[in-house]
């Protein structure tokens, strides 16, 4: 299956600070990337995805960008709030799939 | 439009018995996904279905462990004789008819503690 790691497995951040969250993967088959928060208690939310033919993708509040080049994304979120305090998980896989795999996640915490 | 739905919530058993955990898609969704998360750790995927049919089945282990998805009802994970290594977060997630891919939508999870 897809090997999934993050850099980091928890995230510090001052409210207001932006924060960044990086992930790799191992296959160069996966083209298609969903990154997934999970509050304490809940099932992971899905944030936002991009798709190998892109290398950025912006929503609200957040950035994902893709360098498939050395198998690497980020999730970058803008003016970090108290309420994005969570874990996230980044998610590779390929359009034709349908499992998902999750690396360990990225625990984040904001400062207030 | 409800979520996907997952109850109980919080189930304990002792070793031995029968857990079944159940999980209702949103609307309009006809593919189920169950997957489970240890502590500390990400979700792995256990099983695909479509109503009355297992697709994919290649994350459940071999023994103990069902699934279903009757035309009428919820998703039903079953795991017979339970035991402490099977205390973890069973996750469900739907997605709309058609292709079976992309976007997933999670339940809130059912949290299994055997004692």
């Amino acid at each position: 299956g897809e090997s999934v790691g993050l850099h980091l497995p928890t995230l510090s951040v001052q409210e207001g600070d932006n924060s960044i969250i990086n992930c790799a993967y191992s296959n160069s088959a996966s083209d298609y990337f969903i990154w997934y928060k999970q509050e304490s208690g809940k099932g992971p939310q899905f944030i936002i995805d991009i798709r190998s033919n892109m290398d950025k993708r912006q929503g609200q509040r957040v950035t994902v960008l893709l360098n498939k080049t050395v198998k690497h994304l980020s999730l970058q979120i803008a003016a970090t709030q108290p309420g994005d305090s969570a874990v996230y998980f980044c998610a590779p896989t390929r359009q034709a799939d349908y499992k998902l795999s999750f690396g360990a996640g990225t625990t984040v915490t904001v400062r207030a | 439009n409800a979520g996907v739905m997952q109850n109980p919530r919080h189930l304990v058993r002792r070793r031995g018995q029968e857990a079944r955990l159940r999980c209702s898609p949103m609307k309009g969704h006809s593919h189920v996904y169950w997957y489970r998360q240890l502590p500390e750790e990400g979700l792995k995927f256990m099983v695909y279905l479509q109503k009355e049919n297992i697709i994919d089945e290649s994350g459940m282990p071999k023994e103990r462990f069902s699934a279903e998805f009757p035309k009428e009802g919820p998703s039903i994970l079953r795991i017979q004789q339970v035991v402490r290594g099977d205390s973890a977060a069973y996750f469900c997630a739907s997605s709309p008819p058609g292709t079976g891919k992309g976007e997933q939508f999670f339940g809130p999870g059912t949290r299994l503690t055997v004692l």
